[in-house]
């Protein structure tokens, strides 16, 4: 696609409940990040892909956070038991690969909040 | 552990105005920086890649600096109008992983 697609862009959720968040990233692009924004904050890094595989998950606050990339394309973060503290915009960014020098580009996020 | 702050925190001027962004990060091994715009309730969208070789790179009235050794780059905005008004924000990538680390954002509001 022309950019990096992020659905739903808007998930109200219970507390307690488990949610999933997709990522379609730039077609062709290998690498894929997943950050976190809270309110007034800039984005906080949760895990890197480097095709099928997380290469970088130390972002990841807890074991309630887990992402998969199965195909090396589209990519799915699930949030188990969700808490109120899980409420924030969660970005999705991809890159050509997963050069250091290579320029990142974000989709426009989904706003999760858990009531 | 790298940390990236920006200043000021917010910023309101009147339109026409010259302004200047600031960023510092603390761990001065990166490879690049990268300023950002986001828009409320948006994402980020890239303005300036600047590599670790360079010193500075432009783009229309954007002129972004980096001077690595001191661990600080600048954002100039040259004759701002109201749609400039955004957050911006500035991210590192650095040695030590392949992510980008992010400073809070500066609030610019550029008043017509």
């Amino acid at each position: 696609g022309a950019g990096v697609s992020q659905t739903p862009s808007n998930k109200v959720t219970e507390k307690g409940k488990y949610v999933e968040l997709r990522c379609d990233p730039i077609s062709g692009h290998t690498a894929l990040y997943w950050y976190r924004q809270s309110l007034g904050q800039g984005p906080e890094f949760l895990i890197y892909f480097q095709g099928t595989g997380a290469a970088d998950d130390s972002g990841l606050p807890n074991d309630r956070f887990f992402a998969v990339r199965p195909e090396g394309s589209v990519s799915t973060l699930k949030i188990q038991r969700t808490e109120r503290g899980d409420s924030a915009v969660y970005l999705c960014a991809s890159s050509l690969h997963g050069g250091v020098n290579t320029e990142a580009f974000f989709g426009q996020g989904t706003r999760l909040t858990v009531v | 552990k790298q940390e990236v702050t920006q200043i000021p925190a917010a910023l309101s001027v009147p339109e026409g105005e010259n302004l200047v962004l600031n960023c510092s990060f603390t761990d001065s091994a990166i490879y690049n920086l990268q300023w950002f715009r986001q828009d409320p309730g948006k994402g980020l969208t890239s303005l300036l890649l600047i590599q670790s070789s360079q010193r500075e790179q432009t783009s229309g009235r954007l002129n972004a600096s980096l001077d690595k050794s001191s661990g600080r780059s600048t954002l100039y905005i040259a004759a701002s109008q109201p749609g400039d008004s955004a957050t911006y924000l500035c991210a590192v990538r650095d040695n030590a992983g392949n992510m980008l680390t992010f400073g809070g954002g500066t609030r610019l509001m550029v008043k017509p």
